[in-house]
């Protein structure tokens, strides 16, 4: 059974360009949730996903935002991005909201300049 | 809103066992979960406790007081491998994904 596969693994933007991120989750996995990993902050909440419909959001800005398809596929978009995006975007997925394991992608390194 | 607080840092020996704990201020919550990450690699679930007490898998072991608002992970016989992040993270209640993690600690495993 193959993992949870998000893609690219690592890419460099600069500063007010955008970037999109996907991730694709396990087999018959319906729930989608992201996260940002930064050394100073640890793993922040982004947002949560479960049949093609944002549940759950964090504390971040406006300028994130992500979707889920029908085949449980998600995006997440960072807009005009800013020096402080650059983080370790994590994706995970389980099979339906509430469960107690999370299984996490490799990541997406982001580095803005 | 949920705070979890872990060390930063352990180091310990070869064989030894160590413990990290996990203190949390949260207003509800399933269960208390641990995650380990190696540097580069994505966290991978270790251990799950919705119930008070210890739950033991392997090596590893979970302890949760939801009165004491504490709970902690025990790695026994210390492999050179488990030089890791390690993560306690709450499951908030209401049916959500939302995971909320402490802020890891560091260990390091010397020979």
């Amino acid at each position: 059974k193959a993992g949870v596969t998000q893609t690219p693994r690592y890419l460099i933007k600069t500063r007010g360009q955008q970037v999109t991120l996907s991730c694709s989750p396990i087999s018959g996995h319906r729930s989608v949730s992201w996260y940002q990993q930064t050394p100073g902050q640890g793993l922040q909440f982004l947002f949560e996903y479960f049949s093609e419909t944002q549940r759950n959001k964090g504390n971040f800005p406006g300028r994130f935002s992500g979707r889920q398809f029908s085949n449980s596929r998600s995006e997440m978009n960072v807009s005009t991005l800013e020096l402080g995006d650059s983080a370790l975007y994590l994706c995970a997925s389980s099979p339906e909201p509430g469960a107690n394991v999370l299984t996490f992608g490799a990541g997406s390194r982001l580095t803005v300049l | 809103g949920q705070s979890l607080e872990q060390p930063s840092e352990v180091t310990a020996v070869e064989g030894a066992i160590v413990q990290i704990n996990c203190t949390y201020q949260t207003s509800g919550f399933y269960g208390l979960s641990w995650y380990q990450q190696h540097d580069g690699g994505a966290p991978t679930f270790l251990s799950y406790n919705g119930l008070d007490g210890l739950e033991e898998t392997g090596r590893f072991s979970s302890f949760l007081s939801r009165s004491d608002s504490y709970g902690y992970l025990l790695l026994q016989e210390l492999q050179m491998k488990d030089s890791a992040s390690y993560f306690c993270a709450v499951q908030e209640s209401g049916g959500y994904q939302k995971v909320t993690f402490g802020t890891g600690t560091k260990l390091q495993v010397i020979p």
